[in-house]
């Protein structure tokens, strides 16, 4: 089946770039996205880039896609304390009719006053 | 108020029982989903639904039950606790799903943490 993999752990300065990485192994993807979790909360959208794409910027996120590599990673420039969660890629594709949606294992990023 | 919610927030109980989790939203969305979170295996995905009496297994289905009865409401019920089911479970929602052209998002409950002793 799909399989989205990502490192677990990433510790990064409060005004550095923090970059997420995410491999997946589902060729047909349609769409990539990346999930936010704060702590004690559920997951939410923070973006997500058409797989024809190779680059979406949005403020300080910039998502770079891969399709070759089948690789996906999320910079966040000037990074700042209220970005530490943990960050989720995950990709959807057609399954019969439903686009399923395959999760990560998600990395937790941890900013550094 | 607007949303998807998911109660209880925290629930201990004992091998053996049953437990039922609940979740609920106002939005109307075609789809809900159970997923289970554990640290090294992120979210796996339990069951879903895509409309009221049409449930579908997930990665994970061992030891659960699922019904959907109305639109609104997807309970997942643990038949006979383990304590691998130990776990934090969230709910989620989304549109029909049908168009490829559109992207997917799903929304999120803000998740009960199971513990089974």
């Amino acid at each position: 089946g799909e399989d989205v993999e990502q490192s677990l752990f990433l510790s990064v300065r409060e005004g550095d770039s923090s970059v997420i990485n995410c491999t997946y192994t589902d060729s047909s993807s349609t769409y990539l996205y990346w999930y936010k979790q704060e702590p004690g909360a559920g997951l939410q959208l923070l973006t997500y880039i058409f797989s024809n794409m190779d680059m979406k910027q949005d403020q300080r996120l910039t998502v770079l896609l891969n399709k070759k590599d089948k690789h996906l990673s999320l910079r966040i420039a000037d990074t700042q304390t209220g970005d530490s969660a943990i960050y989720f890629c995950a990709e959807s594709g057609d399954s019969g009719g439903y686009q399923k949606v395959t999760f990560g294992t998600g990395t937790k990023l941890q900013v550094i006053p | 108020d607007a949303g998807i919610t998911q109660s209880p927030r925290y629930k201990i109980t004992e091998t053996g029982r049953q437990v039922t989790l609940m979740c609920h939203q106002t939005w109307s969305h075609s789809y809900m989903f159970w997923y289970r979170q554990d640290l090294g295996h992120g979210l796996r995905l339990i069951y879903y639904s895509a409309a009221a009496d049409i449930t579908d297994k997930g990665e994970v289905p061992d030891g659960y039950v699922v019904s959907r009865s109305k639109t609104e409401n997807f309970p997942l019920t643990l038949e006979s606790a383990t304590r691998s089911q130990t776990s934090v479970y969230f709910c989620a929602s989304s549109e029909g799903l049908l168009a490829l052209s559109s992207y997917n998002e799903q929304f999120f409950g803000p998740g009960t943490r199971l513990t089974v002793l």
